[in-house]
Order: structure tokens, then C-alpha cells, then sequence
């Protein structure tokens, strides 16, 4: 069965602090990872996957096949990340069947 | 491009009733999927639709059923209402090809509050 953990409900760091989102996985295949965010009043939408390898609005993401983890990170945060963050997981190779870990909500101070 | 519409917004139901919800992707899009977010369970994965057809199906009971037409709109519909079933139920769609690049869309949801 596959399975996201985001250990943390809540992440509250201030302008210009590093940060970090938690997400660990479980796979016994080679799963395909995402990261979606929620803004306030907004809708959900995808920020970035791990095979894109791109860093989206500062964040990136590498995926630790090892740690099977897929942690989000930007090293200076700003007032307007302050979102809801989901990570994601689908099994690779074609069937979709997503498992999205429950969120972390980061609040960024002024 | 218009975004994905989700129609109703908001429904209130008694149990027992059933509802029918409704998705309209974004112009080209095939590929519709469904998810239930609730406070408890978080967002969870219903079901895909693909070219009218039911590609991939999540953990849910067959109460939840869905179904797609030719232009590629999709309706759920839950019978049977239970409590449980209070939720905020997400469409998003997607080209549908599994690509690198196949982005779903999410639309705004319909709250469903079942009394």
C-alpha cells in the first residue's frame, strides 16, 4: 500500500528564515512525487514533480529514494508562500492513483 | 482558457438522498478525476475518467459512481447519503496522457453538508 506522511500540520517560520516541508513516503515500487499548494481563497494547483527537476517560485524538491522522502525547501521564504502544501504520490508507469499526505500549513511572518 | 467549473458550489442533503455533482474541464482536456477532502480523511482520490471510460478507481464504496460524455464533462453522484459523505469534492481535469507535463487542474469544489 502506498502511503504520505507529512509530519508536520503546521510551520510557522518569518520572512527571509529558510524552510523546509516534510514529506516521507512509502512505495514498494518507483512512485512519481508532486508537491500541490493551496493559497488562501484559492484553488488547489500543482507546484511542482519531482521528475521536472525544476525549482518553482524558489522551492525545490529532491526525491531520496534511500530516506524515501521528498522534502520541499526554499532558502528564503516569503509572506506570500504562506499556504496549505500537500505532497502527492502516484505509482510510476501508468495507473493514476494518487495519495496525497494531509498538508502543512506555512505561515510566514513579516 | 476557462478554468474547470464545478456546479453546484454548495448542497445540503438529508440522508438517505442521493446527488449528482457536476465537473466541466477545461476546453481539450480528457481526462477528468474526482477526490473527497474531508477534515478526517484529508483528500482523497475517488475516481479518473478518461474518453467516457473509468480508468482508475480509488478505495471508495459503490455508492460513489461517476460518469463522463462525449465533450468530456463529468457527473458523480452518491446514493444513499450518509453523514460521512459531508465533504468538499474536488474535480480536477488533465490532457490525460501521462506525460511529463500532464498538469491537472483543480476547480473549486462543491460543499456537500448531508443532515
Amino acid at each position: 500500500a502506498q502511503r504520505v506522511t507529512q509530519p508536520e500540520k503546521l510551520l510557522s517560520v518569518f520572512k527571509g528564515a529558510p524552510v523546509e516541508l516534510k514529506c516521507n513516503y512509502s512505495y514498494s515500487g518507483s512512485p512519481e512525487l508532486f508537491w500541490y499548494v493551496q493559497y488562501s481563497r484559492q484553488r488547489l494547483q500543482l507546484l511542482l514533480r519531482h521528475i521536472s527537476r525544476e525549482s518553482i517560485k524558489g522551492f525545490t524538491a529532491d526525491l531520496n529514494n534511500g530516506e524515501t522522502s521528498f522534502h520541499l525547501k526554499k532558502p528564503f521564504a516569503q509572506e506570500e508562500d504562506s499556504a496549505m502544501y500537500y505532497c502527492a504520490l502516484t505509482p510510476s508507469g501508468g495507473s493514476y492513483i494518487p495519495t496525497f499526505g494531509r498538508g502543512t500549513s506555512l505561515i510566514v511572518h513579516p | 482558457k476557462a478554468g474547470v467549473t464545478q456546479t453546484p458550489r454548495y448542497l445540503i442533503k438529508t440522508r438517505g438522498q442521493q446527488v449528482t455533482l457536476s465537473c466541466s474541464p477545461i476546453s481539450g482536456h480528457r481526462s477528468v478525476s474526482w477526490y473527497q477532502q474531508t477534515p478526517g480523511q484529508g483528500l482523497q482520490f475517488l475516481f479518473e475518467y478518461f474518453s467516457e471510460t473509468q480508468r482508475n478507481k480509488g478505495n471508495f464504496p459503490g455508492r460513489f459512481s461517476g460518469r463522463q460524455f462525449s465533450n468530456s464533462r463529468s457527473e458523480m453522484n452518491v446514493s444513499t447519503l450518509e453523514l460521512g459523505d459531508s465533504a468538499l469534492y474536488l474535480c480536477a481535469s488533465s490532457l490525460g496522457n501521462g506525460g511529463p507535463t500532464d498538469t491537472q487542474y483543480f476547480g473549486p469544489g462543491t460543499r456537500l453538508t448531508v443532515l
